[in-house]
């Protein structure tokens, strides 16, 4: 088992431009999370899925984002029309059943640089 | 959203010192995480407090649970550069989502 990964580490794109973001959780994990970091401040909810159904979607995720986990196991996440905004590292976590205080495990993460 | 404050938000100390982080909430949690990320990775846990007033140990960290479970603190003893990192405190018992709290940035001066 390689642990969570994000492709790709980094992206730069222009203002405008969509870009799409992959997680590979760990195999056995069922539970996905995608946060969105900016430096020195803690990880902000995104969105959550339980296998292939998406259960929470942050209110403050603009509409320009959206993500799907179509089979229950990798995960993309889509940002249309980037804005400078949107600039941050993007995080993806899986757990096993987060019921009693679950460990989550993360990926290196997907840096956004929007131009 | 539950909103978990920590403090400091920056701490910059020499190898050697000692140091306390906080975390600070108006809700009751079931239970509290501390994770650790180091500059480039995504944040690892460090630990699980789930009874008010738990202390737990590891190496030179010390986590405590407050009595009501609003709050939890980290104390650092002999802080070494590799303790350089954004402690984050986390609540996982948001049903679907999982809170983490706003971190403190620690850097240790060799």
């Amino acid at each position: 088992d390689t642990g969570v990964s994000q492709n790709p580490r980094h992206k730069i794109t222009k203002r405008g431009q969509n870009v799409t973001f992959r997680c590979d959780p760990i195999s056995e994990h069922n539970r996905l999370y995608w946060y969105r970091q900016t430096l020195g401040q803690g990880p902000e909810f995104l969105t959550y899925f339980q296998n292939e159904a998406q259960l929470e979607k942050s209110r403050l995720l603009s509409d320009r984002f959206s993500a799907e986990r179509p089979k229950g196991s990798f995960s993309t996440l889509e940002i249309q029309r980037t804005e400078q905004g949107d600039s941050a590292m993007y995080l993806c976590a899986s757990s096993w059943s987060v019921r009693t205080a679950g460990e989550l495990f993360f990926g290196e993460g997907s840096r956004l640089t929007v131009l | 959203t539950q909103l978990l404050e920590q403090s400091p938000q920056f701490l910059s100390i020499q190898e050697g010192e000692n140091l306390t982080v906080y975390c600070n909430s108006s809700s009751v949690f079931s239970s509290l995480q501390w994770y650790r990320q180091e500059p480039g990775e995504g944040p690892v846990l460090l630990v699980t407090v789930v009874t008010g007033g738990e202390v737990k140990k590891l190496k030179r960290l010390t986590f405590q649970f407050g009595d009501a479970r609003k709050d939890s603190s980290l104390h650092i003893t002999a802080a070494q550069p590799g303790d350089t990192g954004l402690y984050l405190c986390a609540n996982p018992n948001t049903g679907n989502q999982f809170y983490f709290g706003t971190g403190t940035s620690l850097t240790v001066i060799p």
